[in-house]
């Protein structure tokens, strides 16, 4: 299986506080784990992403997860603002078959003030 | 400067035509792609191409067929077109293979009538 989870797929938090999404992924060969950012009219932006030998990473507000395991990932964002508010797509690669990235349907985050 | 470069922007077209989408990158990258987004099938991977040749292809009709003239070239023909054809194409590419690290083109919004 090549699917990737997302959810939720929409997200409403409070400006300043965390908002989290999650997401699962079925090929065990999946090693990198990057995540986007797309506003309205625009394309999709790379904002952080994490390969299989990480646990971790952190970029600024940004944290992302990963459990190899489990095969989930999710992204962290703390202390949010106005300007996080967009679509967020997670998504799943390296897959040994393919040379193509498998995305998530998109969490569309909404910062309230 | 634009990186990756998309024309048109926006493209209009009649039921039963065909359409080519441009795509120029100047990143240095070796490996292309095409996506396709729209309000059913958000961020849908269709080809993958490395060195000019193509690595995976996604996409069931055959009335898409990608070009690649030059290796920072990728262009999308697309025949007999349908409405549901409607959506934005995205190009992107990476320098890496296997997807990693993947960089969006501003896409090219098409409306089939």
């Amino acid at each position: 299986g090549e699917q990737v989870e997302q959810l939720p797929s929409i997200l409403r938090v409070q400006e300043g506080s965390s908002a989290s999404i999650n997401c699962s992924y079925e090929d065990s060969a999946s090693n990198y784990f990057p995540w986007y950012k797309q506003e309205p009219g625009e394309n999709p932006k790379l904002i952080i992403d994490i390969r299989s030998n990480m646990e971790r990473k952190q970029i600024q507000e940004l944290i992302v997860l990963l459990d190899k395991k489990a095969k989930r990932f999710s992204l962290h964002i703390t202390d949010t603002q106005p300007g996080d508010s967009a679509m967020y797509f997670c998504a799943a690669s390296g897959s040994t078959n393919a040379y193509k990235v498998i995305f998530g349907k998109g969490t569309h985050l909404h910062v309230l003030p | 400067d634009p990186k990756i470069i998309q024309k048109p922007k926006y493209l209009v077209a009649v039921t039963g035509s065909e359409k080519i989408l441009i795509c120029e990158q100047y990143l240095g990258h070796n490996a292309m792609y095409w996506y396709r987004q729209s309000a059913k099938k958000p961020l849908e991977f269709m080809f993958s191409y490395s060195y000019q040749k193509l690595m995976d292809n996604q996409t069931a009709s055959s009335r898409f067929q990608p070009q690649s003239s030059k290796k920072n070239h990728l262009d999308l023909q697309i025949t007999a077109l349908k409405p549901d054809d409607s959506a934005t194409y995205f190009c992107a590419s990476s320098q890496e293979d296997r997807g990693l690290e993947q960089y969006f083109g501003p896409g090219t919004r098409l409306t089939v009538l």
